[in-house]
């Protein structure tokens, strides 16, 4: 079946640090892999996806991540961490089998040090 | 990319009544979803709703407690029946304008049962 796997539920970095966020994915066909944020109190916003093309993605933010297929990995990034960023952040897969559904990680909430 | 809007934002219901939640989009798409988001935990697909036809539910969601209408490309509600503490979430609607693309999603209505 697939599925989305999440490592780490909660991850602290320091301001300015690097922000590293890990998603693992499950799927039988090539996946389209997503990365959505969650401020507090508010709705799902799209970061970055993947779609077959470059396996760098850049995406809002200055956030990135990498589709690396031997790995099976989708991580997230960020070089410098800002305050702002502290969020909850989701890793999804839509896996093909179904045309639209999507299947989302557990998710990572992200805190920042001053 | 779509807007979308949900009303109400929250509420607080008692135990055995009913909560309507409708969603809004500002352009015509062929398939909404229904999320729930328990307290602390990611998202559920309830159902995905195609206009025209009878919404298609996920394994543990049924229509006698969630009933969903989609009147036309643009609107879609979900009712949560008989409610329960259980049932206290963020509700959240979402769309996709292309198949096996990104999903929009709402702001969410959160919902207190007492």
């Amino acid at each position: 079946a697939q599925s989305v796997t999440q490592l780490g539920s909660h991850v602290s970095v320091s301001e300015g640090a690097l922000v590293l966020l890990r998603c693992n994915y499950s799927s039988s066909v090539p996946p389209y892999l997503f990365w959505y944020v969650q401020y507090p109190n508010q709705g799902l916003q799209l970061l970055l996806k993947y779609t077959s093309a470059a396996t760098l993605v850049k995406g809002i933010n200055g956030f990135e991540a990498e589709f690396k297929k031997s790995e099976t990995s989708f991580h997230l990034t960020k070089p410098s961490a800002h305050m702002s960023d502290a969020a909850e952040y989701f890793c999804a897969v839509n896996p093909g089998s179904s045309a639209s559904k999507i299947i989302f990680g557990s998710g990572t909430r992200l805190s920042i040090r001053p | 990319s779509a807007v979308i809007s949900q009303k109400p934002s929250r509420d607080i219901c008692q135990r055995g009544t009913s909560l309507t939640i409708q969603c809004q989009v500002d352009s015509q798409v062929t398939m909404m979803f229904w999320y729930r988001q328990q307290p602390g935990q990611s998202l559920t697909l309830i159902a995905t709703a195609n206009q025209g036809s009878e919404a298609t539910y996920e394994s543990g969601f049924v229509i006698d407690k969630f009933p969903i209408s989609r009147p036309n490309l643009t609107f879609s509600t979900l009712t949560v029946s008989n409610l329960s503490p259980e049932d206290s979430s963020i509700y959240l609607c979402s769309v996709n304008p292309e198949l096996r693309g990104e999903q929009y999603f709402g702001p969410g209505t959160r919902l207190t049962v007492t």
